[in-house]
């Protein structure tokens, strides 16, 4: 079975601070990892995934997460908040057969 | 070009009544997915359909719901005696399906904001 969690519903940075937001997922079978943002009164957007190779994944709007089995984790960061970034966040994870677990989201405010 | 698009945005209905959700995927795409958004969660898993079939209906709660998708491209999701519970919105995204999906980016839809009262 899979299942992803995120630590902490609400996440505020100033603008120009690095951002973190976590994402640790279970797995029965080898994941794929995503990554999805949400703007409000949009639909969700995917900012990067993780399938097969290079554990370091670069995706849109300056963000990148990192693979790591060991820890079974998916941190999605970025070196400097900008405003535009304010969004909810979604990890997730699909194991088999089609099927996408998402986690429960990170809000992240950022402060001028 | 055009993206996913739901209909109707919002729909609001009594107990008890019959609802049906639209979604109209990206022209190509064969993957169509229906989750289901509560307040402060992340979208469930409903239902995928491969083409015209429901590949994996294992996320429906319950036989109130019901989902077609009849000639491969729209579909609808359905819910019968609409229970205050089902509130939610309802989000549909379709991908291409290529390499078996499980590695697809799923372009996703702006949803259908379901209120029973």
């Amino acid at each position: 079975a899979q299942s992803v969690t995120q630590l902490g519903s609400h996440v505020s940075v100033s603008e120009g601070a690095l951002v973190l937001l976590r994402c640790n997922y279970s797995s029965s079978v080898p994941p794929y990892l995503f990554w999805y943002v949400q703007y409000p009164n949009q639909g969700l957007q995917l900012l990067l995934k993780y399938t097969t190779g290079a554990t370091l994944v670069k995706g849109i709007n300056g963000f990148e997460a990192e693979f790591k089995k060991s820890e079974t984790s998916f941190h999605l960061t970025k070196p400097s908040a900008h405003m535009s970034d304010a969004a909810e966040y979604f990890c997730a994870v699909s194991g088999g057969f089609n099927k996408f677990y998402f986690g429960s989201g990170t809000k992240l405010n950022v402060k001028p | 070009g055009a993206g996913v698009s739901q209909t109707p945005s919002n729909k609001v209905t009594e107990k008890g009544k019959y609802v049906e959700l639209r979604c109209d995927p990206i022209s190509g795409h064969t993957a169509l997915y229906w989750y289901r958004q509560s307040l402060g969660q992340g979208p469930e898993f409903l239902i995928y359909f491969q083409g015209t079939g429901a590949a994996d209906d294992s996320g429906l709660p319950n036989d109130r719901f019901f989902a077609v998708r009849p000639e491969g491209s729209v579909s609808t999701l359905k819910i019968q005696r609409t229970e205050r519970g089902d509130s939610a919105v309802y989000l549909c995204a379709s991908s291409k399906n290529l390499a078996g999906g499980l590695t697809d980016t799923q372009y996703f839809g702006p949803g259908t904001r379901l209120t029973v009262l």
